[in-house]
């Protein structure tokens, strides 16, 4: 059973309000990604990091979202000025690393933006 | 770039009858990974099966799959499904990240 853990569950929030939520990832796992996925079940890859550094991250995290994974804090996706199409249950996950790892889920933070 | 594909987006099927997912995908490196998660309502995905071996079937809690290299597929199968099968399984290829299909939900009807 996967032990990355996801605050808070659930988080409601106005349109242009920010919007954070948190990953701890299993422990000994250096690598963290973040994904979107819809209310159509669609998946879409966010960022991941290794360590502290990004390895990855599409153009939409570019702009109004932003991630960090200090060392010693819990990992973070943050959304600057929440939008409507930015409901969706955001996924976190965490990995040994490399290609033949597989990711674990945490549960889930889902964001409802009115 | 590197893709997955998941033709289908709603598969119904009654309990019993063999159950086949498709999956293909697009990549440039030569020693992919693939893997199927699935994801059942109101929990988050977990890894069902993986495979990095050429035409050698890797099974597990029932449902079995076969990376075919020269067809660049990856189809999830299993014998006779069952009610709690009904879930939403994703494909996902590992290049120089994961790239996930955009799922295929089952339905098992009794």
């Amino acid at each position: 059973n996967s032990k990355v853990i996801q605050t808070p569950r659930y988080l409601v929030k106005g349109q242009g309000q920010k919007a954070k939520m948190r990953c701890i990832p299993e422990k000994g796992h250096p690598v963290v990604f973040w994904y979107q996925q819809n209310k159509n079940n669609e998946f879409k890859f966010l960022i991941n990091f290794q360590n502290q550094e990004v390895l990855q991250q599409i153009d939409m995290t570019e702009k109004r979202f932003s991630a960090e994974c200090p060392s010693n804090s819990p990992c973070s996706l943050e959304i600057q000025s929440s939008e409507a199409g930015d409901s969706a249950l955001y996924l976190c996950a965490s990995s040994l690393g490399g290609s033949s790892y597989e990711q674990y889920f945490g549960p889930g933070t889902r964001l409802t933006v009115l | 770039g590197d893709s997955v594909t998941q033709t289908e987006g709603l598969v119904t099927l009654t309990e019993g009858l063999p159950v086949m997912l498709n999956c293909t995908y697009q990549t440039i490196y030569s020693n992919p990974f693939l893997f199927w998660y699935v994801q059942h309502l109101n929990e988050s995905p977990r890894l069902l099966l993986k495979s990095f071996t050429d035409n050698k079937r890797t099974e597990h809690q029932g449902f079995h799959a076969t990376l075919h290299k020269s067809s660049s597929s990856f189809h999830l199968q299993k014998s006779s499904a069952q009610l709690s099968d009904s879930a939403l399984y994703y494909c996902a290829l590992s290049g120089n990240r994961i790239f996930f299909g955009d799922g295929t939900q089952l339905v098992v009807k009794p």
